[in-house]
């Protein structure tokens, strides 16, 4: 079976410090990847999605990067954090071609001090 | 770009009332999600819709997908406390991407 894992759980990180959150997925091949977040416990806005390795769309300009560097592994990035970049972040996984179920990870939360 | 209205926004409700809830599009979708969230977790899938018109059960959920294809629709019946959280619907269109509605927070009373 499936399983998708992403960590850590929480994070505690003064602005400007760098960020790298880590997905991964496995028992499937080729899955599509995705990085969502999700402010204030509503809301879930799609940051990147991956549709193979190296392959990175960004659906919003802002302070993050998400790169693909193996097949079932999405890493989520930033330089400098910002206060903004406060909330809960959640890393999903779907079959792709047409099947677009998409299974979350047990999500992030980032707090920027 | 895709949006999806989902409504109500939240709900109070006493265990054992139905619930109903929806979400409507300005586009046309080829798949609608529903999904529940706990506190501090990930949303999980509950349905899944392929087809206008469908209509799914999963025990005391029903969802539908609509003739429109712009909307669709969840109801959970007699519920119960540990139905306590937020729902939300997802819909796919023409890429590979789910775009999400705001959620709907549910509370029940005991």
């Amino acid at each position: 079976s499936q399983t998708i894992h992403q960590w850590p759980a929480t994070l505690v990180q003064p602005v400007g410090s760098p960020l790298s959150l880590e997905c991964t997925v496995e028992g499937t091949s080729n899955p599509n990847l995705y990085w969502y977040r999700q402010a204030a416990g509503r809301g879930l806005q799609l940051l990147f999605y991956s549709v193979g390795i190296g392959q990175i769309s960004s659906e919003v300009p802002q302070n993050l990067s998400a790169s693909r560097p193996q097949d079932r592994q999405f890493i989520l990035s930033s330089k400098k954090l910002l206060l903004s970049d406060s909330g809960f972040y959640l890393c999903a996984w779907s079959q792709g071609a047409g099947n677009t179920e998409a299974f979350f990870g047990q999500g992030t939360r980032l707090t920027v001090v | 770009g895709q949006q999806l209205n989902q409504s109500p926004q939240s709900m109070f409700i006493q265990e054992g009332e139905d619930v109903s809830m929806n979400c409507t599009s300005s586009s046309i979708f080829n798949t609608w999600l529903w999904y529940k969230q706990d506190p501090g977790e990930g949303p999980v899938l509950l349905i899944a819709l392929y087809k206008a018109g469908e209509l799914t059960s999963n025990g005391r959920l029903t969802a539908q997908f609509g003739i429109t294809r712009k909307d669709s629709f969840l109801n959970i019946s007699a519920s119960i406390p540990s139905d306590v959280g937020i729902y939300f619907c997802a819909g796919q269109g023409g890429s590979e991407k789910l775009v999400f509605g705001k959620g709907m927070k549910l509370t029940v009373n005991p």
